[in-house]
């Protein structure tokens, strides 16, 4: 069975602060895909990466993909308020969406 | 719809009761989701529409469960006899293709209740 290890799993942080979740598995992923859920709502799509070793960056977040495909970092700089939600990361190796493999997210919470 | 759009947001049902959640995805998109998020747990497939059949039903905990899409368009998941297990947020998905290089757009979910 495949699975996403996601941590931490809860994060509270004060405003300016850096922080860094991990998505990890010990299996390979064609693609992996970040999505962060804020309560009352659905996960959004933020990014997705299919090449070992790439980075991505969407202003204050960086991404990136393991050399071997099987793990995945997320870093926020400068964190903010707005930032705080549950931070997914889902796998996918069947080319079709609906055999992603889903973490169990992490939980962030930013405080001003 | 500019979204996919999920009703009712919230439902409280008394045990045993069946309760039906409704998804619009958006329009044109030819694949959609159905998922279960509980409490503590990850996102949970149940099933999954490529136009109106339902080639995989493969994450359906039980023979309770079942769900139908028309006219390329609207879906039902339907749970007969609700248990309190059942308790959840319900999210429905879709997106253009079904192929991974296709973005899956969330709804914004049914929270269901069952006391």
């Amino acid at each position: 069975t495949q699975l996403l290890e996601q941590s931490p799993q809860f994060l509270s942080i004060q405003e300016g602060e850096n922080l860094t979740v991990y998505c990890n598995s010990s299996s390979v992923f064609s693609s992996l895909q970040w999505y962060r859920q804020e309560p009352g709502e659905g996960p959004v799509l933020l990014v997705t990466v299919v090449t070992g070793g790439e980075v991505k960056k969407l202003k204050r977040l960086t991404f990136q993909f393991g050399d071997a495909r099987k793990d995945s970092s997320l870093h926020i700089t400068a964190a903010q308020p707005g930032d705080t939600g549950l931070y997914l990361c889902a796998g996918n190796n069947a080319g079709n969406n609906r055999k992603l493999i889903w973490g169990l997210g992490t939980s962030l919470a930013v405080n001003p | 719809g500019a979204g996919v759009s999920q009703s009712p947001s919230n439902k409280v049902t008394e045990k045993g009761k069946d309760v039906e959640l409704r998804c619009d995805p958006i329009s044109g998109h030819t694949a959609l989701y159905w998922y279960r998020q509980r409490l503590g747990q990850g996102l949970e497939f149940l099933i999954y529409f490529q136009g109106n059949s339902a080639p995989d039903k493969s994450g359906l905990p039980s023979d309770r469960f079942s769900a139908e899409r028309t006219g390329e368009s609207v879906s039902t998941l339907t749970i007969q006899r609700t248990q309190q297990e059942d308790s959840a947020v319900y999210l429905c998905a879709s997106s253009l293709y079904p192929g991974s290089g296709n973005t899956i757009y969330f709804g914004e979910g049914s929270w269901l209740t069952v006391v």
